[in-house]
């Protein structure tokens, strides 16, 4: 069975601070990973993806993660929050087995400080 | 045209109406979605269309019906619907068979049972 764990259902920093935002994954094959961004009142925005290759992975609005198998893990780090960060974030877990499906974590509300 | 449209953005309905939500993509995704998201928890996963023929039920109540009339063109319709309904309604498609399985997400419909 697949599932995703997102620690911390609420982070804070400070503006201009390092955003990390952890995901931890379980998956018994070949997984996918996506983080999305969900800003107050609007869907869901894909911020990047690893699918295969490049472990770190580079996004939109300055973020990145890295897919670490041994440590099963995605996290999602920004060297430096701006205000405009501030929502809410979903890790998500895929494959290419049966891929219709993607498996959401609790999800994790960023919010920055002034 | 890179996303994915939904109407009406707000809709308050009775117990006893019927009412119905439109999803719409011109991307020529071949798979389409339906997510009911309860605030501050993850979309949970209502239906899955692949080519236009239902491929997931998520074991939804009947009162609420998809409809896919085209591959551009996805329907839920609400009927007898209960106050725990209320929630935001999320579409979603993805390209198709392949093994990148990322799903864009529409803006929302968020709905009011009274």
């Amino acid at each position: 069975a697949q599932s995703v764990t997102q620690l911390g259902s609420h982070v804070s920093v400070s503006e201009g601070a390092l955003v990390l935002l952890r995901c931890n994954y379980s998956s018994s094959v070949p997984p996918y990973l996506f983080w999305y961004v969900q800003y107050p009142n609007q869907g869901l925005q894909l911020l990047l993806k690893y699918t295969t290759g490049a472990t770190l992975v580079k996004g939109i609005n300055g973020f990145e993660a890295e897919f670490k198998k041994s440590e099963t893990s995605f996290h999602l780090t920004k060297p430096s929050a701006h205000m405009s960060d501030a929502a809410e974030y979903f890790c998500a877990l895929g494959s290419n087995f049966g891929n219709e499906k993607l498996t959401f974590g609790t999800g994790t509300r960023l919010t920055i400080i002034p | 045209d890179t996303e994915v449209t939904q109407t009406p953005k707000h809709l308050v309905m009775g117990m006893t109406n019927k009412k119905s939500l439109k999803c719409e993509q011109h991307m020529g995704h071949r798979a389409m979605y339906w997510y009911k998201q309860k605030a501050k928890k993850p979309p949970e996963l209502m239906f899955v269309y692949s080519y236009e023929k239902l491929s997931i039920n998520e074991s939804v109540p009947s009162r609420f019906s998809p409809e896919c009339p085209n591959s551009s063109l996805l329907n839920l319709h609400l009927h007898a619907l209960q106050p725990e309904d209320s929630a935001l309604y999320l579409c979603a498609s993805r390209p198709g068979q392949g093994d990148i399985n990322e799903q864009y997400f529409g803006p929302g419909t968020r709905l009011t049972v009274t």
